[in-house]
Protein backbone atom coordinates (compact mmCIF):
# COMPACT_ATOMS: atom_id res chain seq x y z
CA UNK A 1 0.00 0.00 0.00
CA UNK A 2 0.96 3.55 -0.20
CA UNK A 3 3.55 4.62 2.16
CA UNK A 4 4.55 8.05 2.96
CA UNK A 5 8.10 9.07 4.78
CA UNK A 6 9.15 12.06 6.75
CA UNK A 7 12.67 12.81 7.23
CA UNK A 8 13.64 14.02 9.81
CA UNK A 9 11.82 12.54 12.62
CA UNK A 10 13.38 15.07 14.86
CA UNK A 11 15.26 18.74 13.98
CA UNK A 12 16.20 20.61 16.81
CA UNK A 13 16.71 24.54 15.44
CA UNK A 14 18.26 27.09 17.09
CA UNK A 15 15.84 30.38 17.09
CA UNK A 16 16.51 32.44 14.24
CA UNK A 17 17.69 29.60 11.98
CA UNK A 18 16.04 28.08 8.93
CA UNK A 19 15.51 24.64 8.26
CA UNK A 20 13.66 21.96 6.12
CA UNK A 21 11.76 18.82 6.37
CA UNK A 22 11.17 16.36 3.86
CA UNK A 23 8.19 14.10 2.56
CA UNK A 24 8.35 10.90 0.32
CA UNK A 25 5.59 8.80 -0.87
CA UNK A 26 5.89 5.47 -2.43
CA UNK A 27 2.95 6.26 -5.22
CA UNK A 28 2.17 9.08 -6.86
CA UNK A 29 -0.01 11.53 -5.00
CA UNK A 30 -3.24 13.41 -6.41
CA UNK A 31 -2.53 16.20 -3.29
CA UNK A 32 -0.55 16.44 -0.24
CA UNK A 33 -1.56 18.29 2.89
CA UNK A 34 0.69 19.89 5.70
CA UNK A 35 -0.39 19.38 9.06
CA UNK A 36 0.83 20.66 12.53
CA UNK A 37 0.41 19.45 15.61
CA UNK A 38 1.33 21.17 18.97
CA UNK A 39 2.06 19.72 21.95
CA UNK A 40 -0.84 18.00 23.61
CA UNK A 41 -2.82 19.36 20.88
CA UNK A 42 -4.53 18.03 17.75
CA UNK A 43 -3.84 18.20 14.35
CA UNK A 44 -4.12 21.65 12.16
CA UNK A 45 -4.03 21.40 8.20
CA UNK A 46 -1.90 23.86 7.17
CA UNK A 47 -1.58 23.89 3.23
CA UNK A 48 -2.71 21.39 0.38
CA UNK A 49 -0.71 21.48 -2.80
CA UNK A 50 -2.12 20.00 -5.57
CA UNK A 51 -0.08 20.70 -8.60
CA UNK A 52 3.14 19.54 -10.13
CA UNK A 53 6.07 21.87 -8.84
CA UNK A 54 3.68 23.72 -6.87
CA UNK A 55 5.25 26.32 -4.58
CA UNK A 56 2.88 27.78 -1.55
CA UNK A 57 4.14 30.20 1.22
CA UNK A 58 2.65 31.38 4.47
CA UNK A 59 4.78 34.18 6.16
CA UNK A 60 7.83 32.10 7.21
CA UNK A 61 6.44 28.61 5.90
CA UNK A 62 7.77 27.47 2.13
CA UNK A 63 5.55 24.57 1.05
CA UNK A 64 6.69 22.83 -2.54
CA UNK A 65 5.54 19.31 -4.13
CA UNK A 66 8.10 17.68 -6.10
CA UNK A 67 7.65 17.13 -10.25
CA UNK A 68 6.92 13.82 -10.29
CA UNK A 69 4.01 14.44 -7.29
CA UNK A 70 6.04 12.02 -4.68
CA UNK A 71 7.75 13.98 -2.52
CA UNK A 72 7.50 17.63 -0.81
CA UNK A 73 9.27 20.11 1.86
CA UNK A 74 8.39 22.24 4.16
CA UNK A 75 11.06 25.12 4.84
CA UNK A 76 10.55 27.18 7.51
CA UNK A 77 12.59 30.38 7.82
CA UNK A 78 13.82 32.54 11.31
CA UNK A 79 12.23 29.75 13.45
CA UNK A 80 10.56 31.00 16.33
CA UNK A 81 9.70 28.98 19.52
CA UNK A 82 5.73 29.28 18.18
CA UNK A 83 6.87 27.00 15.31
CA UNK A 84 7.57 23.98 18.26
CA UNK A 85 5.32 21.34 17.13
CA UNK A 86 5.00 18.51 14.88
CA UNK A 87 4.71 18.84 11.05
CA UNK A 88 2.95 16.48 9.71
CA UNK A 89 2.63 15.50 5.28
CA UNK A 90 -0.09 13.63 4.32
CA UNK A 91 -1.11 12.19 0.92
CA UNK A 92 -4.03 11.67 -1.02
CA UNK A 93 -3.49 8.31 -3.64
CA UNK A 94 -4.89 8.51 -6.94
CA UNK A 95 -8.17 6.66 -6.16
CA UNK A 96 -8.23 9.88 -3.46
CA UNK A 97 -10.05 8.65 -0.78
CA UNK A 98 -7.72 7.75 1.76
CA UNK A 99 -5.25 10.11 3.38
CA UNK A 100 -1.66 8.53 4.24
CA UNK A 101 0.04 10.50 7.01
CA UNK A 102 3.86 10.12 7.19
CA UNK A 103 5.41 10.06 11.13
CA UNK A 104 5.73 13.50 11.35
CA UNK A 105 9.01 15.78 11.72
CA UNK A 106 9.16 17.28 15.87
CA UNK A 107 10.55 20.06 15.73
CA UNK A 108 12.26 21.77 19.22
CA UNK A 109 13.52 25.03 19.22
CA UNK A 110 16.15 26.33 21.24
CA UNK A 111 16.22 29.91 22.59
CA UNK B 1 -11.73 25.35 17.88
CA UNK B 2 -11.90 23.32 14.62
CA UNK B 3 -15.40 22.75 15.24
CA UNK B 4 -15.37 18.74 15.62
CA UNK B 5 -16.20 17.65 18.90
CA UNK B 6 -15.00 14.60 20.61
CA UNK B 7 -16.47 12.60 23.92
CA UNK B 8 -14.82 11.57 25.90
CA UNK B 9 -11.80 13.68 26.56
CA UNK B 10 -10.21 10.88 28.48
CA UNK B 11 -11.28 7.53 28.91
CA UNK B 12 -9.59 4.55 31.38
CA UNK B 13 -10.39 1.24 31.47
CA UNK B 14 -9.55 -2.29 31.99
CA UNK B 15 -8.44 -5.02 29.36
CA UNK B 16 -10.97 -7.02 28.18
CA UNK B 17 -13.50 -4.36 28.19
CA UNK B 18 -15.69 -2.35 24.90
CA UNK B 19 -15.86 1.42 25.22
CA UNK B 20 -17.69 3.59 22.34
CA UNK B 21 -16.21 7.32 21.29
CA UNK B 22 -18.40 9.83 19.70
CA UNK B 23 -17.61 12.37 17.69
CA UNK B 24 -19.47 15.16 15.99
CA UNK B 25 -18.11 17.10 12.98
CA UNK B 26 -18.48 20.35 12.13
CA UNK B 27 -21.69 22.00 10.71
CA UNK B 28 -22.21 20.88 7.02
CA UNK B 29 -19.52 18.38 7.16
CA UNK B 30 -20.35 14.98 5.47
CA UNK B 31 -17.50 12.79 5.70
CA UNK B 32 -15.96 11.86 9.41
CA UNK B 33 -12.86 10.08 9.37
CA UNK B 34 -11.01 8.31 13.04
CA UNK B 35 -7.48 8.18 13.66
CA UNK B 36 -5.46 6.35 16.21
CA UNK B 37 -2.45 7.64 17.51
CA UNK B 38 -0.10 5.97 19.54
CA UNK B 39 2.75 7.91 21.97
CA UNK B 40 4.97 9.55 19.80
CA UNK B 41 3.86 7.89 16.50
CA UNK B 42 2.02 9.26 13.77
CA UNK B 43 -1.56 8.96 12.91
CA UNK B 44 -3.18 5.61 11.22
CA UNK B 45 -5.99 5.68 9.00
CA UNK B 46 -8.60 3.86 10.89
CA UNK B 47 -11.97 4.39 8.94
CA UNK B 48 -14.15 7.50 6.77
CA UNK B 49 -17.59 7.87 6.37
CA UNK B 50 -19.42 9.82 3.95
CA UNK B 51 -23.14 10.53 4.81
CA UNK B 52 -23.83 7.63 6.60
CA UNK B 53 -21.72 5.18 4.58
CA UNK B 54 -18.47 3.69 4.65
CA UNK B 55 -16.47 5.28 2.39
CA UNK B 56 -12.52 4.04 3.36
CA UNK B 57 -10.60 1.26 5.70
CA UNK B 58 -7.55 1.79 6.98
CA UNK B 59 -5.67 -0.59 9.58
CA UNK B 60 -8.52 -1.07 11.71
CA UNK B 61 -8.75 -3.82 14.09
CA UNK B 62 -11.60 -6.82 13.81
CA UNK B 63 -12.52 -5.97 17.16
CA UNK B 64 -13.36 -2.30 16.49
CA UNK B 65 -16.57 -0.84 14.18
CA UNK B 66 -17.56 2.39 13.83
CA UNK B 67 -20.74 4.02 12.19
CA UNK B 68 -22.30 7.29 11.00
CA UNK B 69 -25.62 7.80 12.30
CA UNK B 70 -28.13 9.96 9.96
CA UNK B 71 -27.81 13.26 12.11
CA UNK B 72 -24.16 12.44 10.89
CA UNK B 73 -22.57 11.79 14.28
CA UNK B 74 -20.19 9.07 14.46
CA UNK B 75 -19.17 6.44 16.50
CA UNK B 76 -15.83 4.22 17.57
CA UNK B 77 -16.50 1.10 19.28
CA UNK B 78 -13.53 -0.11 20.72
CA UNK B 79 -13.94 -4.17 21.83
CA UNK B 80 -11.79 -6.65 23.76
CA UNK B 81 -9.43 -3.91 24.56
CA UNK B 82 -6.16 -4.73 25.05
CA UNK B 83 -2.95 -2.97 26.70
CA UNK B 84 -2.11 -1.71 23.29
CA UNK B 85 -4.83 -0.18 22.39
CA UNK B 86 -3.84 2.87 24.78
CA UNK B 87 -3.53 5.90 22.44
CA UNK B 88 -5.45 9.27 21.42
CA UNK B 89 -8.09 8.64 19.46
CA UNK B 90 -8.59 11.66 16.82
CA UNK B 91 -11.92 12.20 14.79
CA UNK B 92 -11.85 14.63 11.67
CA UNK B 93 -14.32 15.77 9.10
CA UNK B 94 -14.02 17.16 5.73
CA UNK B 95 -16.91 18.79 3.66
CA UNK B 96 -16.32 16.51 0.46
CA UNK B 97 -15.83 12.42 0.78
CA UNK B 98 -12.27 12.67 -0.16
CA UNK B 99 -9.41 14.80 -1.36
CA UNK B 100 -10.20 17.99 1.24
CA UNK B 101 -8.26 19.20 3.95
CA UNK B 102 -9.70 17.62 7.01
CA UNK B 103 -10.15 19.12 10.63
CA UNK B 104 -9.66 17.51 13.51
CA UNK B 105 -11.31 17.41 16.99
CA UNK B 106 -9.17 17.84 20.51
CA UNK B 107 -9.62 13.44 20.74
CA UNK B 108 -9.86 10.99 23.45
CA UNK B 109 -6.98 9.40 25.29
CA UNK B 110 -7.97 5.95 26.00
CA UNK B 111 -5.76 4.06 28.63
CA UNK B 112 -6.15 0.49 28.97
CA UNK B 113 -4.81 -0.64 32.35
Amino acid sequence: GQQVMQIPQYQHVQEGEDFTTYCNSSTTLSNIQWYKQRPGGHPVFLIQLVKSGEVKKQKRLTFQFGEAKKNSSLHITATQTTDVGTYFCAGYGAAGNKLTFGGGTRVLVKP
Amino acid sequence: DSGVTQTPKHLITATGQRVTLRCSPRSGDLSVYWYQQSLDQGLQFLIQYYNGEERAKGNILERFSAQQFPDLHSELNLSSLELGDSALYFCASSAIQGGGEQYFGPGTRLTVT
